[in-house]
């Protein structure tokens, strides 16, 4: 019954690829995020979504494109994936946009070779 | 945009001893700071929050402190046990139209049987 879930969980890719990540809350929360994990444990914002709209877009490169179909799934495409995109990527939600705790998925481990 | 400051990056203390982990903040529009704790290969997950409306505020062995004027807020945790042993991160959400959760870099805290 988990609240915000991603897939896959793992994901080894070669230089060039594209691939997707999956997210879905079923919290019922109007906002969505996507938060990059690097191997410094740095955890930092790339996106977020309330009510299917962009509103934050952090300098990511173009080859990261998310989409929110509804306000329960966000997923994130990302193009061409380098060495350096290797990171765990969290998906998280809260209730609404405006200071709330952020409940994570349990990431999703990429790594590019 | 905020920048968050935590200190130290690693702590290492003995169980049963007390454990304070530091934040400062850039933005003084900011209103909401969240405490995470991540366990090895697991997701962040909120242990405690405090609103800029609040000084202080205890759960069980954890405290936080906001000192709004200066601009910093601190983690408390008293009588710890192996168990708290996990990365530890402080964040500050913007004010105003700024909607976004900014992360300080993470303590590794090891607590020592």
């Amino acid at each position: 019954d988990t609240a915000v879930s991603q897939t896959p969980k793992y994901l080894v890719t070669q230089m060039g690829n594209d691939k997707s990540i999956k997210c879905e809350q079923n919290l019922g929360h109007d906002t969505m995020y996507w938060y990059k994990q690097d191997s410094k444990k740095f955890l930092k914002i790339m996106f977020s979504y309330n009510n299917k709209e962009l509103i934050i877009n952090e300098t990511v490169p173009n080859r990261f494109s998310p989409k929110s179909p509804d306000k329960a799934h966000l997923n994130l495409h990302i193009n061409s994936l380098e060495l350096g995109d290797s990171a765990v990527y969290f998906c998280a939600s809260s209730q609404v946009i405006d200071g709330n705790t952020i409940y994570f998925g349990e990431g999703s481990w990429l790594t590019v070779v | 945009g905020e920048n968050v400051e935590q200190h130290p990056s690693t702590l290492s203390v003995q169980e049963g001893d007390s454990a304070v982990i530091k934040c400062t903040y850039s933005d003084s529009a900011s209103n909401y700071f969240p405490w995470y704790k991540q366990e090895l290969g697991k997701r962040p997950q909120l242990i405690i929050d405090i609103r800029s409306n609040v000084g202080e505020k205890k759960d069980q062995r954890i405290a936080v402190t906001l000192n709004k004027t200066a601009k910093h807020f601190s983690l408390h945790i008293t009588e710890t046990q192996p168990e708290d042993s996990a990365v530890y991160f402080c964040a500050a959400f913007g004010g105003g139209s700024n909607y976004k959760l900014t992360f300080g870099k993470g303590t590794l805290l090891t607590v020592n049987p």
